[in-house]
């Protein structure tokens, strides 16, 4: 099975500016979460969508938002850019394990912001 | 200036060495806990899941115990490898009201001397 991929990897924008980034689930998973990660602050949850509705939102402004297509695939925005959004944003799709529901991550989208 | 961030617990550990990465957890109704290593540059990992019903559960070199009575999770990896060098992370889920959520630890950095 395929993992849970990312697009763009990396990515620079200036302050201001808007940026979407996108993720594709494992085949299967109907639940993906976003995260933040930034080493002053660690993994900072965004929001979860599962079956294109918000399940799930962190403390993050409005300025980040997200979707969900009716294929799974997510995507999230960050709408005028600051230069502490500059992070690398974590997605990751649910299914089951043997124990309960288990997060699988992908490699992430580092945004820098100048 | 000077920066103020948050300065992840570092184990230092030599090859071969056992090595024990402790957690603790927030919420006493948590029934599913999930330890991730995140290797530099990469998403984190699923390693191993423990329900709160079980005190023990064993995986290929890792052990994962839990004492819900301290609310205490922590992870057992034999003799330590320098590709176990990574962050890890321990996460705690519990269900609140129709929505199981998800909440991470800070992460403590396993450094594995040859």
């Amino acid at each position: 099975k395929a993992g849970v991929t990312q697009t763009p990897r990396y990515l620079i924008k200036t302050r201001g500016q808007q940026v979407t980034l996108s993720c594709s689930p494992i085949s299967g998973h109907r639940s993906v979460s976003w995260y933040q990660q930034t080493p002053g602050q660690g993994l900072q949850f965004l929001f979860e969508y599962f079956s294109e509705t918000q399940r799930n939102k962190g403390n993050f402004p409005g300025r980040f938002s997200g979707r969900q297509f009716s294929n799974s695939r997510s995507e999230m925005n960050v709408s005028t850019l600051e230069l502490g959004d500059s992070a690398l944003y974590l997605c990751a799709s649910s299914g089951i394990t043997g124990e309960g529901e288990t997060q699988y991550f992908g490699p992430g989208t580092r945004l820098l912001v100048l | 200036g000077e920066s103020v961030g948050l300065h992840l617990p570092t184990l230092s550990v030599q090859e071969g060495d056992n090595s024990i990465i402790n957690c603790a957890y927030s919420n006493s109704a948590s029934d599913y806990f999930i330890w991730y290593k995140q290797e530099s540059g990469k998403g984190p990992q699923f390693i191993i899941d423990i329900r709160s019903n079980m005190d023990k559960r064993q995986g290929q070199r890792v052990t994962v115990l839990l004492n819900k009575t301290v609310k205490h999770l922590s992870l057992q990896i034999a003799a330590t490898q320098p590709g176990d060098s990574a962050v890890y992370f321990c996460a705690e889920s519990n269900q609140a009201g129709n929505n199981r959520k998800l909440i991470w630890g800070l992460g403590t950095s396993l450094a594995v001397n040859p």
